[in-house]
């Protein structure tokens, strides 16, 4: 079974300082990490996917995230947080080796503030 | 490009009633389409896979014949509440993907459904 942890229902961080969302996954096999931001009473918007390739994926917004095998984290990462980040953030998985469906983490409320 | 529309955004109902919910992709072909609710504060959980032309995965625990899912294009699934109650009030979100082994989902909107 696969699973993803988001060990943090909230983070605050202040406009212009760099932010950093957590999480980390479980999965046989080769991961396919992805990030998902959703604004409110909205679906969800696709921000960046790891498949393969180097470990820092970029992504849309800003926004970044690090692969790390080791740790099997793929942490969220932004150098200077806007208050229009403020959003709810969801971290997914699934693996390689033919279909598979998508694992949700429980989400992370993320606050700019001004 | 990838581009999920669902359809309506939000709809109330009485209890007892059917709804219908669409969901489209309006630039590509899908050809995995999922749906999902969400409660409030609480991840997305997953109800349903649907691939085109063929009948739908269900997710244990989900009753297939209160939440009827067709998938009768590449581009359209719809899924149905029967007989809705106040329970099944709650955020259904659908999305699409090209390829479901390794492909971004794309994900509709959202529609907000409240059972009176």
């Amino acid at each position: 079974a696969q699973s993803v942890a988001q060990p943090e229902d909230q983070v605050n961080v202040a406009e212009g300082n760099p932010l950093t969302v957590k999480c980390t996954y479980s999965v046989s096999g080769n991961p396919y990490l992805f990030w998902y931001v959703q604004y409110p009473n909205r679906g969800l918007q696709f921000l960046l996917k790891y498949i393969t390739g180097d470990n820092l994926v970029k992504g849309s917004y800003g926004f970044e995230a690090e692969f790390n095998k080791s740790q099997t984290s793929f942490h969220l990462k932004k150098p200077s947080a806007l208050v229009s980040d403020s959003a709810l953030y969801f971290c997914a998985v699934s693996h390689s080796g033919g279909y598979q469906k998508v694992t949700f983490g429980t989400g992370t409320k993320l606050q700019v503030i001004p | 490009g990838a581009v999920v529309s669902q359809h309506p955004s939000r709809v109330i109902c009485k209890s007892g009633t059917s709804v219908k919910i669409e969901c489209r992709s309006l630039d590509f072909q899908a050809t995995t389409m999922f749906w999902y609710r969400q409660f409030p504060k609480k991840s997305l959980m997953l109800m349903a896979t649907s691939n085109e032309g063929s009948k739908a995965t269900y997710e244990q625990g989900v009753e297939k014949d209160k939440f009827l899912i067709n998938h009768a294009s590449l581009t359209l699934s719809t899924l149905t509440v029967t007989s809705a109650h106040p329970e099944d009030s709650s955020f259904y979100i659908c999305s699409a993907s090209r390829d479901p082994r390794a492909d971004t989902q794309y994900f509709g909107p959202g529609t907000r459904l409240t059972v009176l």
